[in-house]
């Protein structure tokens, strides 16, 4: 089964700093994906960004840049220039087999990001 | 494009009652999930649905839970005899088959609370 590990329970950045968030992964396949979600208060998750594991490079979308390490099994998620409405949970999630073809996904425990003004 | 969709958002129940959930996916996603998500965790996978064929369900969906996508569009999730356990936000997943990485887009969740 997969595990995801997420160590920071609570980050607190100063606006227009970049931020990196911390995600651990434990796999035995060849073949996975990552994924990163932010929960506002709200309550949706908000799909942020996606890497699988034969992309030869980091997965980038506007400010959010994975960073990838394939042998440190570790899936960073780095914002930059980080912006008020960046306060959220961060989750760092994988793809799990399900019949069929189909994936659930596996989260981890999830950091709260504040930022200050 | 409209998203996934929830009903209700709040839900507050008195212990021993039946609740039932709507989820409103993507028109043209043929999966769906559910998963439910209790305080300072991590959304947990409950069931999955490929168009109207319940496929795979989690140990945590115990007998007082059932869910149903007739003709494979909106789902429902009722739990029968709601325990203060139960408390939690259900959240409602949608993918298409083929896509990036199959994502999973979820809706904004249902707040049920059981007193």
């Amino acid at each position: 089964a997969q595990k995801i590990t997420q160590t920071q329970p609570g980050m607190f950045v100063q606006e227009k700093e970049a931020v990196t968030l911390d995600c651990t992964y434990d796999t035995s396949d060849q073949s996975y994906g990552l994924f990163w979600y932010k929960q506002p208060s709200s309550g949706e998750m908000i799909f942020l960004i996606y890497q699988g594991s034969y992309d030869e490079q980091n997965a980038t979308e506007g400010r959010y840049s994975l960073n990838f390490q394939k042998a440190r099994k570790s899936a960073n998620l780095v914002i930059s220039a980080s912006q008020l409405g960046d306060s959220a949970m961060y989750f760092c999630a994988m793809r799990e087999a399900l019949i069929q073809g189909a994936q659930k996904l596996v989260f981890g425990q999830g950091t709260r990001l504040t930022i200050n003004p | 494009d409209t998203g996934v969709s929830q009903n209700p958002r709040h839900k507050i129940t008195k212990r021993g009652q039946n609740v039932t959930f709507r989820c409103d996916p993507i028109s043209e996603h043929n999966r769906l999930y559910w998963y439910r998500q209790t305080l300072g965790q991590g959304p947990e996978f409950l069931t999955y649905f490929q168009n109207e064929a319940q496929l795979e369900k989690s140990r945590l969906l115990s007998d007082r839970f059932s869910a149903e996508r007739p003709k494979g569009s909106f789902s429902t999730l009722e739990i029968q005899r709601t325990e203060q356990g139960d408390s939690a936000m259900y959240l409602c997943a949608s993918s298409p088959v083929r896509g990036q990485g199959e994502t999973q887009y979820f809706g904004p969740g249902t707040r049920l609370l059981v007193l």
